[in-house]
């Protein structure tokens, strides 16, 4: 177990829906992240948060709006999504986001998908 | 820029025998490297880091990568596939503020 979990695991929605995913981590770290894992396409990352402060939007549109409260948690909020944003999207955090390369624990993720 | 090259996309082998799974990278300094495996419908999980301390590198599952600077390469290795080690296989390189910059995969496939 990684210590990090996402809720929902599934998550149907319509083009017109405004809905929530959420991320908590319990393992003391400062850093979270938000990836999308589409089929046939490498990792995306999209949003990084450092001690609560956002430090990168990968140009992610804006109908997707994350949000950290507190360092444990993290969530990513969608409204009006397309087909094309169906994938599995997984958080992660590390212990903090710097100029060194720390390790990142992940999620199980919750796939997404818009009709 | 960093950037990660897995050599190929899909490994078939037979339980028991040898796994070995090929990347490559480009990095403009010192790179911090890992390797993680994503089971089906799963996250990814770590199976190891690289450094800069010992250049060879062993994880969990048996699992081992070897850092070679000359042939900035860093490929996985496990001795004997079980049939628990089918998933996908990602190299990864780290970049300045954390960000980690994923191979393409490899989907390892172990025949019984």
């Amino acid at each position: 177990e990684t210590g990090v979990t996402q809720t929902p695991r599934h998550l149907v929605m319509g083009m017109t829906n405004k809905k929530s995913l959420k991320c908590e981590q319990h393992l003391g770290h400062n850093a979270m992240y938000w990836y999308k894992q589409s089929a046939k396409k490498p990792l995306e990352l999209m949003f990084v948060y450092n001690f609560k402060e956002q430090t990168e939007n990968n140009s992610v549109p804006s109908r997707f709006s994350p949000e950290c409260p507190n360092s444990s948690h993290l969530f990513l909020h969608l409204h009006t999504l397309q087909p094309e944003d169906s994938a599995l999207y997984l958080c992660a955090s590390s212990l903090k986001s710097g100029i060194e390369s720390y390790e990142q624990y992940f999620g199980p993720g919750t796939r997404l998908t818009v009709t | 820029a960093q950037s990660v090259t897995q050599l190929d996309s899909h490994v078939s082998v037979s339980e028991g025998t040898p796994v070995l799974l090929r990347c490559n990278y480009s990095s403009s300094y010192s790179p911090s490297l890992f390797w993680y495996v994503q089971h089906p419908n799963k996250g990814l999980q770590l199976l190891l880091k690289y450094t800069s301390a010992a250049t060879l590198v062993k994880g969990i599952n048996g699992f081992e990568a070897e850092f070679k600077k000359s042939e900035t390469s860093f490929h996985l290795t496990k001795p004997s596939a079980h049939m628990s080690d089918a998933a996908e296989y990602f190299c990864v390189v780290g970049s300045y503020g954390n960000k980690l910059v994923f191979g393409a995969g490899t989907i390892l496939r172990v025949k019984s």
